[in-house]
């Protein structure tokens, strides 16, 4: 399968506290995850990706974590602010070749409220 | 500067038309896609091209056409257009030996 679950669907944070978006994959062959923002009416944006030689990576206030063993991957946002809120996105690619298709969660309506 | 531009932004059509969607990227990227959004998929795969070859296509139907007239344009010709098909379709690129995809600002499509 090459299914992507991505949970919660629906985030309501207080500002200055942690979101925490979780996705699952079934292709055990996926080998680059990235995440993209997506506000109303806008393409969605790259922000941090991961590929499978690594566990962590952060990027200022974005930490992403990679579990290959669990197949999980999972998006942290640090300190947020009313500016995070919007659609998040998490993907995975298989490794097939360098033009894979990108197969999507079904995305995280995140609101952070003051 | 935007380095993808779709056109045309905004496009409403009647059912059993036929309309293309343009793309051209500036990024230098050698490879292009098509991907869809709709309330009831979020972001799915549809076509993609790399030096203007068809590599990958998930899209069941033969409606829907991708054309390259170079390297760096990804239109996407849809013929006998059916309400499903009302979405925003967003045209991506990248680089071959590399990962990451970028999003041009999508072509919003309503089929009345």
């Amino acid at each position: 399968g090459e299914q992507v679950e991505q949970l919660p669907s629906i985030l309501r944070v207080q500002e200055r506290s942690s979101a925490s978006i979780n996705c699952t994959y079934e292709n055990s062959a996926s080998n680059y995850f990235p995440w993209y923002k997506q506000e109303p009416g806008e393409n969605p944006k790259l922000i941090i990706d991961i590929r499978s030689n690594m566990e962590r990576k952060q990027i200022q206030g974005l930490i992403v974590l990679l579990d290959k063993k669990a197949k999980r991957f999972s998006l942290h946002i640090t300190d947020t602010q009313p500016a995070d809120s919007a659609m998040y996105f998490c993907a995975a690619q298989i490794a097939s070749s360098s033009f894979s298709k990108l197969v999507f969660g079904q995305g995280t309506s995140l609101s952070v409220v003051p | 500067d935007p380095k993808i531009i779709q056109k045309p932004k905004y496009l409403v059509a009647v059912t059993g038309s036929e309309k293309i969607l343009i793309c051209e990227q500036y990024l230098g990227h050698n490879a292009m896609y098509w991907y869809r959004q709709s309330a009831k998929k979020p972001l799915e795969f549809m076509f993609s091209y790399s030096y203007q070859k068809l590599m990958d296509n998930q899209t069941a139907s033969s409606r829907f056409q991708p054309q390259s007239s170079k390297k760096n344009h990804l239109d996407l010709q849809i013929t006998a257009l059916k309400p499903d098909d009302s979405a925003t379709y967003f045209c991506a690129s990248s680089q071959i030996g590399g990962k990451e995809q970028y999003f041009g600002p999508g072509t919003r499509l309503t089929v009345l």
